[in-house]
């Protein structure tokens, strides 16, 4: 299984859709979780850290379930300057940031 | 807050040819330091990190090299490049472990 894995879409959802994404991984002793999104040709930039109590802002909320080691990121009401490549990260082996390959949204009118 | 600077923004090399990639840090004391690549629509490959001045690991065997001479300043090299170079190479910067990480603005290398 690899360290972590995401599913790459594309996503492609209407303006004002809720759509989730998960994040799967397999170092269970992780602590510190979390999502960035990534423009074209950007670097990747933070959106959210991930607390073991859910964290929400705005139309955003990212969600950690230990127990079957996973975490969500849910958008509500997208936007066209949503789509982008949305990363997570978990600290792998020797807790090195291990990004998944990230999940391409696209929101259209 | 910390800052990372990384340039050039854009780089075109024949094979054969060095590379050096610059990257300095502002805002913070005794960073981890990490040096990825992504090929074009593919995710972050970890090069290189670095937990202090002159400690540098490898995560894949490649023809790339890495150093960090001062505390907040890492540098990634090639004697030779290949045309397998190509890539977005981006430095990031962490505050201790289990932080987030804050990259630069990445540099676009294309070896033609």
């Amino acid at each position: 299984r690899k360290e972590v894995e995401q599913d790459p879409g594309p996503f492609n959802v209407p303006e004002g859709a809720t759509v989730a994404f998960n994040c799967t991984y397999s170092n269970s002793a992780s602590q510190s979780f979390f999502w960035y999104r990534q423009d074209c040709r950007k670097e990747p930039k933070l959106l959210m850290s991930v607390y073991s109590s859910g964290n929400e802002d705005g139309r955003f909320t990212a969600q950690l379930n230990r127990a079957s080691q996973y975490i969500s990121l849910l958008i509500r009401d997208s936007k066209l300057s949503d789509s982008a490549t949305y990363l997570c990260v978990v600290p792998g082996g020797s807790y090195i940031p291990t990004f998944g390959r990230g999940t391409s949204l696209i929101v259209h009118p | 807050s910390q800052t990372i600077h990384q340039w050039p923004a854009t780089l075109v090399q024949p094979v054969g040819s060095p590379l050096s990639l610059e990257c300095t840090v502002e805002g913070t004391s005794n960073p981890n330091l990490y040096w990825y690549r992504q090929a074009a629509g593919r995710g972050l490959q970890l090069l290189f990190y670095s937990v202090g001045i002159g400690q540098i690991s490898s995560e894949v065997p490649q023809n790339l090299s890495a150093s960090r001479p001062q505390d907040r300043q890492f540098i990634l090299s090639s004697k030779k490049l290949l045309l397998s170079d190509s890539g977005f190479y981006l430095c990031a910067c962490q505050g201790s472990r289990d932080e987030k990480l804050f990259f630069g603005s990445g540099t676009q290398l294309s070896v033609l």
